[in-house]
């Protein structure tokens, strides 16, 4: 499967824990993008590398998370001191341009 | 920031049908509409793309129209099909401006009726 792919795809935490998730990309794809998404909503923007270089921020992008694309390859977003309104989809996309961003199938977050 | 509005919410067409969602935009930097189907429990998928150079754009049975002067694209599928049920959004950015990250509509779920 050469599409996006995100592990775990199920994580359950006890409030306060921290979590971390993985993003692999599209192998040729340079830029790479964090969306949160609830139910029956669409998904909200978290934040955006294009190589290793973070280059935009989300104001959901609380000082709880943080997001490293080290080698410029596969990403981690990292949440401490989980909280029950951190439970949700987090979804991952990568493109090779500035158009045509692909996703993954998204680490299931649920907060108890 | 960006906000994008998208109706109708819910959206009911006998199968052969044509069915049209609707979206707004508040910034007018944005130059970059794409529409995604997502089926229960399953990632967001590209359908049908269009940058702001082109009015419209048309992929078999689906067609974007692009209107910047009001800031508005509809997203149109003819012969509405089973298999086309799903929640469509659509979503906006300024490419290349720095500001590459998507802003989503709220959603429309369209129900094809056999």
């Amino acid at each position: 499967d050469t599409g996006v792919s995100q592990n775990p795809r199920h994580k359950i935490t006890k409030r306060g824990q921290n979590v971390t998730f993985r993003c692999d990309p599209i192998s040729e794809h340079n830029r790479l993008y964090w969306y949160r998404q609830t139910l029956g909503q669409g998904p909200e923007f978290l934040t955006y590398f294009q190589n290793e270089a973070q280059l935009e921020k989300s104001r959901l992008l609380s000082d709880r998370f943080s997001a490293e694309r080290p080698k410029g390859s596969f990403s981690t977003l990292e949440i401490q001191r989980t909280e029950q309104g951190d439970s949700a989809m987090y979804l991952c996309a990568s493109s090779l341009y500035h158009y045509e961003q692909y996703f993954g199938p998204g680490t299931r977050l649920t907060v108890t | 920031g960006e906000n994008v509005e998208q109706h109708p919410s819910t959206l009911s067409v006998q199968e052969g049908d044509s069915a049209v969602i609707k979206c707004t935009y508040s910034d007018s930097a944005s130059n970059y509409f794409p529409w995604y189907k997502q089926e229960l429990g399953k990632r967001p998928q590209l359908i049908i793309d269009i940058r702001s150079n082109v009015g419209e754009k048309k992929d078999q049975r689906i067609a974007v129209t692009l209107n910047k002067t009001a800031k508005h694209f509809s997203l149109h599928i003819t012969e509405t099909q089973p298999e086309d049920s799903a929640v469509y959004f659509c979503a906006a950015s300024e490419a290349g401006g720095g500001a590459d990250g998507l802003t989503f509509g709220k959603g429309t779920h369209l129900i094809i009726q056999p």
